[in-house]
C-alpha cells in the first residue's frame, strides 16, 4: 500500500525557515517523481514544486522560486521541502504527492494527508 | 506561463442530473490534463488523467474529454456522494498549474 506521511509543519514567524519531510513507503521511491502541493485555508490547490525520481530535475512555482528548495534522499525514501524567507501568504496545508512516473510530466496518483504550515508573528 | 480557468466556479444540481465542468488552458497542452476530486475535509483524489483516461476504481459515471485548450469533466448521473470541489491540472510543462476549482453541490 502506498503511504506518504508528511511532517515538519508548525508555526513560524515571517522571515523564518522550516523544513518539511515526506516519508514514503509501499512503492519503489526512486522510480517516481514527487510533488509538493499546498492549499491555503478555504482556498484551492496550488502546485509548489516537483522533483524527478532521480532528483536531477526540479521545478518551482514563481511564488516560491528562490525561497523554497525541493530535494529527496532515495536511500531513505524521503522527500523534503526547505522553506526559507517565509511569508504570511505561505500559510497552507502542504501535501506531498506522488507522480505516476519517474519523469515530472504525469498526473498525481497518490496524496499524503498534509502538514499545516502557519506563518504568523 | 499557461493559465488554467474553470467554469462554472460552482453549481448545484439534482441527483441523477448530468453535470459538465469545463477547463480551459490559455495555450495548447495536448492531452496533458488531469481531473481531481476533493471532498470536504479530505485529500484530493485522481479521477481522470491524459484528459480522458479513467483512473482505476473511479466510477464510470465520471468521464473526461478534450485536447489542446478545451477540456470537460462530465458526471453522467450526479450522486449525493459526488459533493466536492473538482480541479483540473496541466502537466505538459512546468509550472504544473491547477485550475481554480468548481464546487459541486446537490440540491
Amino acid at each position: 500500500e502506498v503511504q506518504l506521511v508528511e511532517s515538519g509543519g508548525g508555526l513560524v514567524q515571517p522571515g523564518g525557515s522550516l523544513r518539511l519531510s515526506c516519508a514514503a513507503s509501499g512503492f519503489p521511491f526512486s522510480n517516481y517523481a514527487m510533488n509538493w502541493v499546498r492549499q491555503a485555508p478555504g482556498k484551492g490547490l496550488e502546485w509548489v514544486s516537483v522533483i524527478s525520481g532521480s532528483g536531477d530535475s526540479t521545478y518551482y512555482a514563481d511564488s516560491v522560486k528562490g525561497r523554497f528548495t525541493v530535494s529527496r534522499d532515495n536511500s531513505k525514501n524521503t522527500l523534503y521541502l526547505q522553506m526559507n524567507s517565509l511569508r504570511a501568504e505561505d500559510t497552507a496545508i502542504y501535501y506531498c504527492a506522488r507522480i505516476a512516473a519517474a519523469n515530472t510530466h504525469a498526473e498525481i496518483d497518490y496524496w499524503g494527508q498534509g502538514t499545516l504550515v502557519t506563518v504568523s508573528s | 506561463d499557461i493559465q488554467m480557468t474553470q467554469s462554472p466556479s460552482s453549481l448545484s444540481a439534482s441527483v441523477g442530473d448530468r453535470v459538465t465542468i469545463t477547463c480551459r488552458a490559455s495555450q495548447g497542452i495536448s492531452n496533458y490534463l488531469a481531473w481531481y476530486q476533493q471532498k470536504p475535509g479530505k485529500v484530493p483524489k485522481l479521477l481522470i488523467y491524459a484528459a480522458s483516461t479513467l483512473q482505476s476504481g473511479v466510477p464510470s459515471r465520471f468521464s473526461g474529454s478534450g485536447s489542446g485548450t478545451d477540456f470537460t469533466l462530465t458526471i453522467s448521473s450526479l450522486q449525493p456522494e459526488d459533493v466536492a470541489t473538482f480541479y483540473c491540472q496541466k502537466y505538459n510543462t512546468a509550472p504544473f498549474t491547477f485550475g481554480p476549482g468548481t464546487k459541486v453541490d446537490v440540491k
